[in-house]
């Protein structure tokens, strides 16, 4: 699996979109973008995930470069209950071994 | 719909016992499962994985060892815990003909003492 590099941290204000950003520049041409996050205490949650094209769900929009080898995943209006740590995971659909799980970014919403 | 069961949410077992954590899955059949660990402060490490009954693998050396005695049933055991056995333990499922995601259950945290 690809690597990927995430800040350690963010800070967004209630009610603002939060925009984290992944690196992935060693993305192969078969691997998608997956993204997760865990609120404290809980199992990690399926945000989205994406090939090549933006995609959007009923939780967040996830916006991939052009080249692949980065990608920002999009709360367009962030809640208390967004704080979370998110995890960018790179990988190929259908591998059944699992997903590895980086640090991921601590992103905490500011009332 | 799919849903996951992992049980118990809270458990504390002293150094030395045993251990048995269970993960059930409805509405899918065939699926990948898999049992992480979360140490305190720590990420998530992937430390088995299942596709198909009595199929294990193994992804680190330890005190642990999994089982998988139905198609949607996965068992995480040890013989004798020790201290470094205490963490978050997950269990999750994937459905290998399904390009998305992984679905985790709630956990169980474990505390040796």
């Amino acid at each position: 699996d690809a690597k990927t590099t995430q800040p350690p941290s963010m800070d967004c204000a209630e009610g603002r979109a939060a925009n984290l950003p992944c690196n992935h520049s060693t993305i192969s041409g078969n691997e998608y973008v997956y993204w997760y996050r865990q609120i404290h205490s809980q199992g990690p949650q399926y945000i989205i995930h994406g090939l090549k094209n933006n995609e959007t769900n009923e939780m967040a929009s996830l916006i991939i470069t052009e080249d692949r080898k980065s990608s920002t995943l999009i709360l367009p209006h962030a809640t208390l209950r967004d704080t979370a740590v998110y995890y960018c995971i790179v990988r190929v659909a259908r591998g059944a071994d699992g997903l590895t799980f980086g640090k991921g970014t601590h992103l905490i919403i500011q009332p | 719909s799919q849903t996951i069961h992992q049980w118990p949410a809270t458990l504390v077992q002293p150094v030395g016992s045993p251990l048995s954590l269970e993960c059930t899955v409805e509405g899918t059949s065939n699926p990948n499962l898999y049992w992480y660990r979360q140490a305190a402060g720590r990420g998530l490490q992937l430390l088995f994985y299942s596709v198909g009954i009595g199929q294990i693998s193994s992804e680190v050396p330890q005190n642990l060892s999994a089982s998988r005695p139905q198609d949607r049933q996965f068992i995480l055991s040890s013989k004798k815990l020790l201290l470094s056995d205490s963490g978050f333990y997950l269990c999750a499922w994937s459905v290998g003909s399904r390009v998305g995601g992984y679905t985790f259950g709630s956990g169980t945290r474990l505390t040796v003492v």
